[in-house]
């Protein structure tokens, strides 16, 4: 049983580009966050997705967005890349019953460099 | 709001000594916690979690936790470290206030065990 996985492991960018991550949830799971985890700190929450749909956001710019795809998996878009942006990003999976979710697993995450 | 706090960037001890990860939290409610634990380069890997129930919460790894409502407190404990147990560890409250179920982390506490 596969757990949740995250591409690309490593990505390096400049400054003003564009870049996609993506994530497919542990088998079973419906719902996927995102987090960003700047060097020494913790992760902090970008946002949440539930049946294709944003349903809670942190505080992140709108240069952040994000999609959910009808197999579960996600996409996090960054537009406008500060050197601010450079961190380990990192997807977790959850079920979603009865309006509340479960433990969120995460994958290994995607360390983004921007120059 | 919601917060977790720990009080220690490092805890330093000795192969087959008990061991503990302090935590506090901040929360109107019921506090839901977890802790995680992250190796190098690598994402976070669910160790317990308290939701209800004993306050004496068992885990993966030979790891358990200790609920204190009086002392807003949840430590992470080993009865006998390992030298493969140093890693980074993270508490995390549950924000169900916006019912996302958002984990919100701690700073982590780098755990060195020496052999």
């Amino acid at each position: 049983d596969a757990g949740v996985t995250q591409s690309p492991t490593h990505l390096i960018k400049t400054r003003g580009q564009q870049v996609t991550l993506r994530c497919s949830p542990k088998s079973g799971h419906d719902t996927v966050s995102w987090y960003q985890q700047a060097l020494g700190q913790g992760p902090q929450f970008i946002f949440q997705y539930y049946e294709e749909e944003e349903r809670q956001r942190g505080n992140f710019p709108d240069r952040f967005s994000g999609h959910q795809f009808p197999n579960y998996s996600s996409e996090l878009n960054v537009n406008a890349l500060l050197l601010g942006d450079s961190a380990l990003y990192l997807c977790a999976s959850s079920l979603t019953a009865g309006g509340s979710t479960d433990t969120q697993y995460f994958g290994p995450g995607t360390r983004l460099t921007v120059l | 709001a919601q917060s977790v706090a720990q009080p220690e960037d490092q805890v330093n001890v000795a192969e087959g000594n008990p061991l503990t990860v302090k935590c506090t939290y901040s929360v109107s409610g019921n506090p839901y916690l977890f802790w995680y634990v992250q190796y190098p380069n690598r994402g976070l890997q669910f160790l317990l979690k308290y939701i209800t129930g004993d306050n004496l919460v068992k885990g993966s790894y030979g790891f358990e936790a200790e609920f204190n409502k009086s002392q807003t407190s949840f430590h992470l404990k080993k009865p006998s470290a390992l030298v493969s147990d140093s890693a980074l560890y993270f508490c995390a409250v549950r924000d169900s206030f916006y019912n996302t179920d958002k984990l919100i982390f701690g700073t982590g506490t780098r755990l060195q065990v020496f052999p």
